[in-house]
């Protein structure tokens, strides 16, 4: 079992309200990600970060922000939720170490967000 | 474009059965092959991984194989089980990147019935 939480597990909000949705992990793994799932559809990678004070952002376009203060917390924050945000959202840690480890990413269990 | 696909979409067969998934890929440069299962309402958890060099691995129930010349592979399960239901997606790694940039196909999704 992976050590990476995720809360909340489900959010419903109305449009217009600023939501954070929290990621946590204590691998100490330095490489953090977070995807984008619709119901039947492929993960989307949205942000990703090598470590502290780094992110990126990823292949899908995202209104969201992310931030990397601290190795194992890497929230990510709307400002101004919409109802084109309802979807789940992934978050999943994996070591630096490639070689070794073969960049396998560990999973949260997701937040399913619903804007109204 | 690097694309996977998989196959077939949804699956439903009876507990103990065996059922075999697919997943053609056309990710390039070519660095490893992986399957996750997801449950409903939870975050994928890895199954097995392969690189260029290894064409079968297994994990328990669960047989993945490679064939990276034609490159498919194929994710065999024995014997299943309820537990088995969700749903199994494959995942190509590149090497073109520090990143290990991943490309998800959309899943099978799997319901096993008693």
């Amino acid at each position: 079992e992976a050590d990476i939480y995720q809360t909340p597990r489900y959010l419903v909000i109305g449009t217009g309200k600023k939501i954070t949705l929290e990621c946590s992990q204590t691998m100490g793994h330095d490489k953090m990600y977070w995807y984008q799932q619709d119901p039947g559809m492929e993960l989307h990678l949205i942000h990703y970060s090598y470590g502290v004070n780094s992110t990126e952002k990823g292949d899908l376009s995202s209104e969201s922000t992310v931030s990397r203060i601290r190795t194992e917390h890497f929230p990510l924050t709307l400002e101004s939720a919409r109802p084109s945000h309802t979807s789940q959202y992934l978050c999943a840690s994996s070591e630096s170490k490639a070689a070794l480890a073969k960049n396998i990413q560990y999973f949260g269990a997701g937040t399913r967000l619903s804007v109204l | 474009k690097n694309q996977v696909e998989q196959s077939p979409q949804s699956l439903i067969i009876l507990e103990g059965k065996n059922c075999t998934l697919q997943c053609n890929y056309t990710v390039s440069p070519f660095s490893n092959l992986r399957w996750y299962k997801q449950d409903t309402g939870r975050g994928p958890v890895s199954l097995t991984i392969m690189t260029f060099s290894e064409n079968t691995k297994s994990n328990g129930r669960y047989t993945a194989t490679l064939d990276a010349d034609t490159k498919q592979s194929s994710l065999h399960i024995t014997a299943s089980q309820l537990s088995d239901s969700a749903s199994y997606i494959c995942v190509v790694s590149d090497r073109g990147s520090t990143l290990g940039r991943l490309y998800f196909g959309r899943g099978t999704q799997l319901t096993v019935w008693p």
